[in-house]
């Protein structure tokens, strides 16, 4: 019930494009759902997050889609650019003392020039 | 805002010694830092969780003799490897939260510290 299942893991996209990341839970007391971009050799750097009260959320090319009822969200890439060719993790968490997450297996995301 | 560092950013050390590295956050303070390692291509896994003044809680596998953490301060935290072997080479990432405010859920991640024992 602690799994957080992300797909695809791997993903090929033209420049210009919109690359889709899905992921699914199942603990329904997660209430907080951050994306995170990894470069190779680099920490994770916190993209867009959003929480089960809103549907969708927003911040210039990155959108993230939430569905409560089916215990899935989604990150999309608009306009893909090659500098976005990265690993991209969701992760879920919920609040017990601390903010621990939960981490889907990764993305790894190439844009074509 | 919000700049997490690690020291070193890469270490290689001989079988049996002890490695320390340091996680700051630089422009905030921290109630909780967490330790991660994570292996070539694949996800970031937890492997403690330390707040400040207080024992690390660790996540099931995983030595607490063997990665020291310490909490020390509100902007510091530091995971020693003890008597390290060739398998506990990996990358090791740190992140922090914040002590108060709105962005209590958020993790901000150090840029990492490559470990590799020979």
């Amino acid at each position: 019930q602690q799994q957080v299942k992300q797909s695809p893991q791997s993903l090929i996209v033209q420049k210009g494009g919109i690359s889709i990341i899905n992921c699914a839970y199942e603990n329904t007391a997660f209430d907080y759902f951050p994306w995170y971009q990894q470069f190779p050799g680099k920490g994770p750097a916190l993209l867009i997050a959003i929480r089960p009260d809103v549907s969708e959320k927003k911040e210039g090319r990155f959108t993230i889609s939430f569905n409560k009822s089916a215990k899935q969200f989604s990150l999309h890439i608009m306009d893909s650019q090659p500098g976005d060719s990265a690993t991209y993790f969701c992760a879920a968490s919920r609040y017990s003392g601390t903010y621990k997450y939960i981490f889907g297996t990764g993305t790894r995301l190439k844009v074509l020039a | 805002g919000a700049v997490v560092s690690q020291h070193p950013s890469w270490v290689i050390c001989k079988s049996g010694t002890s490695v320390k590295i340091e996680c700051r956050s630089l422009d905030f303070q921290a109630t909780t830092m967490f330790w991660y390692r994570q292996f070539p291509k694949q996800s970031l896994m937890l492997m403690a969780t330390s707040n400040e003044g207080s024992k690390a809680t660790y996540e099931q596998g995983v030595e607490k003799d063997k990665f020291l953490i310490n909490h020390a301060s509100l902007t510091l935290s530091t995971l020693t490897v003890t008597s390290a072997h060739p398998e506990d080479s990996s990358f090791y990432i740190c992140s922090a939260q914040e002590v108060a405010g709105a962005r209590l859920d958020t993790q901000y991640f150090g840029p990492g510290t490559r470990l590799t024992v020979l």
